[in-house]
């Protein structure tokens, strides 16, 4: 299996532009989640889908983000627009949910924003 | 949600075992324990879980206490390949993992 790709790897825009990151998940895996990380807060949850449905968004920090799963293969996270403060590496997951609860993440989008 | 306490760093030496240390005493019954690590410039990747009983497999061993209110993450022979942040996580039912600050292994050769 290919693992999960995200797309863009490295990601380099000017305040005020629409960032769009893509996240192909693991073929069968029904969980989806994106986190951002940074030097200041770590690892954060952003939200997850289960089912292309979305589960639990409260960690979106604001209006400007948004997130969508059309279908099981594909989901993008966009900020629009963008600030300098969303700069961060933001990180796909995905699992198949039982009671190992493995997530499997992608190798993170690293975004700048001047 | 139940939390974990972990050490900010620790240091190895190549070749030298490793124990990673992680408190969790408001654990509940249902919390699994879960390490994943993350190596520098990658996404965080799964080590091992375990609910009561102690877990070997191919990467690593979890040592549970019998209260539960403490796990250790051993790393037989440390390498230089093993630096990396060491994330302790409670998990029950169907919730996503919150990830804390982690242990920043450094492994010296």
């Amino acid at each position: 299996d290919a693992g999960v790709i995200q797309s863009p790897r490295h990601e380099v825009t000017e305040m005020g532009q629409e960032v769009t990151l893509r996240c192909k998940p693991i073929s069968g895996h029904d969980y989806l989640f994106w986190y951002r990380q940074t030097m200041m807060r770590g690892l954060e949850l952003l939200i997850y889908f289960n089912n292309n449905v979305p589960i639990d968004d409260s960690g979106m920090p604001e209006d400007r983000f948004s997130a969508k799963m059309p279908n099981a293969s594909f989901s993008t996270l966009k900020i629009q627009p963008s600030e300098p403060r969303d700069s961060a590496v933001y990180f796909c997951a995905s699992s198949l949910w039982g009671d190992t609860g493995e997530l499997f993440f992608g190798e993170g989008s690293r975004l700048t924003v001047l | 949600d139940a939390k974990t306490t972990q050490p900010n760093s620790m240091e190895s030496n190549e070749e030298e075992p490793v124990h990673l240390p992680c408190n969790h005493s408001t654990i509940s019954g249902t919390d699994y324990i879960h390490w994943y690590r993350q190596l520098p410039s990658q996404g965080p990747e799964y080590v091992i879980h375990g609910l009561t009983s102690n877990v070997n497999n191919r990467m690593a061993s979890l040592a549970i206490a019998e209260d539960r209110k403490s796990s250790t993450l051993i790393l037989h022979r440390a390498t230089l390949r093993d630096a990396a942040v060491y994330y302790c996580i409670l998990l029950s039912g169907n919730t996503p993992l919150v990830f804390g600050k982690g242990t920043r292994l450094s492994v010296i050769a």
